[in-house]
């Protein structure tokens, strides 16, 4: 099972809601990574978590939470977002931390906030 | 300067034709250098990865690595109409988890 799964697909929400994306993998991977991507835009790191420790934070604002309960499942919480937060979330994961190799994407949560 | 430059295109060509997609960088501590396909609204997909210089070949697509130049390239031989995506060039220092992406150049190929 070489995949990313990620939930929901699409999210709509308030700049008062919290929700949750979430991100799982059963391929053994020890790294996991959320990214940022705008339309026509390149992915933008904003998390890595490696051995489920949190090693790179992008200096991302404190409203996105991520959190790594295992090393299969990777979640990014969301608490009182601005529109322009609105993108495509995309969970990665790699085989070993800092190494590229069978590195795998997610198809992302396409995310609005209005 | 950015740290990783792409050209974003659009590039079209005709099917069949050799695709050639390039990118530079700045950063000599960079090792691995990956490419990426994305379709629309999909995520990206690892396409090759090459340590350090060299070439590497996978059916018909080659990457080159110039380390001395900072200058990577991906060739897509006899390209075909479902090649038409985004492709991104990365980038990666040894044991370092941050992974810095071209801004990708779309590409069609057309029937």
């Amino acid at each position: 099972d070489t995949e990313v799964t990620q939930t929901p697909k699409h999210l709509v929400m308030g700049m008062t809601n919290k929700k949750s994306l979430k991100c799982e993998q059963h391929m053994g991977h020890r790294a996991m990574y959320w990214y940022k991507q705008k339309a026509k835009k390149p992915p933008e790191l904003m998390f890595v978590y490696s051995y489920e420790k949190l090693s790179i934070n992008e200096s991302v604002p404190s409203r996105f939470s991520p959190e790594c309960p295992n090393s299969s499942l990777l979640n990014l919480h969301l608490h009182a977002l601005q529109p322009e937060d609105s993108a495509l979330y995309l969970c990665a994961s790699s085989v070993r931390p800092g190494q590229p190799d069978e590195q795998y994407f997610g198809p992302g949560t396409r995310l609005t906030v209005t | 300067q950015k740290e990783v430059e792409q050209d974003p295109g659009p590039l079209s060509v005709p099917e069949g034709a050799i695709v050639s997609l390039n990118c530079t960088y700045s950063n000599s501590a960079f090792q691995y250098f990956m490419w990426y396909r994305q379709y629309s609204r999909k995520g990206p997909e690892l396409l090759m990865y090459t340590y350090s210089s060299g070439n590497k070949e996978d059916g018909r697509f080659t990457a080159q690595v110039d380390k001395s130049s900072k200058y990577i390239s991906l060739f897509i031989r006899d390209s075909q109409p479902s090649d038409s995506a985004t492709y991104l060039c990365a980038m990666m220092r040894l044991n370092n988890n941050d992974m810095r992406f071209g801004a990708g150049t779309r590409l069609t190929v057309k029937p």
